[in-house]
């Protein structure tokens, strides 16, 4: 595709539940990042992943926090047990080398 | 202390007017400098890079690097209200595999 594809865009997920975020990266690509923002605030890392191994995982927050990249193009990051803390944007961004280009993310709401 | 800085705003300016946005930033191995505009509800969009020290047009917009101050810019140029977004500045070391973002710049420009 010509951009990162990220899905769903909004998710509203119930404390307690397991929700799976997808990222189709650009094409090519070999690097690919995961983010949270929240409101008012800048992307704050989460894990990179280099093809399919995961090089860099120290930003996520939890160990409820769980991201794959099996095939080296294809990313999912997994939230287990969900808290209202949780509740932000989700921004997948992939990298053929010096700039990173980013999807639209994923807006998760835990209620 | 944050790696990197940035005013927060909002910042309100009148059409056709001059903006400067500014970050600081403490980590002296950053090569690569970008700058995002960030939309509502939309995922960064890159605007323009840079790397290492010095000036880079493009159109309304220009990027200055000073690394000796640890200091960037993004000027932009007979402001439009359709630039009326967050900015978010970014820098990498290394190279394509660790994107640090500041916090964000919320510019208003009112017609």
């Amino acid at each position: 595709g010509a951009g990162v594809s990220q899905s769903p865009r909004y998710k509203v997920a119930k404390r307690g539940q397991d929700v799976a975020l997808r990222c189709d990266p650009i094409s090519g690509h070999v690097s690919l990042f995961w983010y949270q923002q929240a409101l008012g605030q800048g992307p704050e890392f989460l894990t990179y992943f280099q093809n399919e191994a995961q090089l860099d995982k120290s930003g996520l927050p939890s160990d409820r926090f769980f991201a794959e990249r099996p095939e080296g193009s294809v990313s999912t990051l997994k939230i287990q047990r969900t808290q209202q803390e949780d509740s932000a944007v989700y921004l997948c961004a992939s990298s053929s080398d010096r700039v990173a280009f980013f999807g639209q993310g994923t807006r998760l709401t835990v209620v | 202390q944050k790696e990197v800085e940035q005013d927060p705003g909002p910042l309100s300016v009148p059409e056709g007017a001059i903006v400067s946005l500014n970050c600081t930033y403490s980590n002296s191995a950053f090569q690569y400098f970008m700058w995002y505009r960030q939309y509502s509800r939309k995922g960064p969009e890159l605007l323009m890079y840079t790397y290492s020290s010095g000036n880079k047009e493009d159109g309304r917009f220009t990027a200055q690097v000073d690394k000796s101050s640890k200091y960037i810019s993004l000027f932009i140029r007979d402001s439009q209200p359709s630039d009326s977004a967050t900015y978010l500045c970014a820098m990498s070391y290394p190279p394509g595999q660790n994107f640090v973002f500041g916090p964000g710049t919320r510019l208003s420009v009112l017609p």
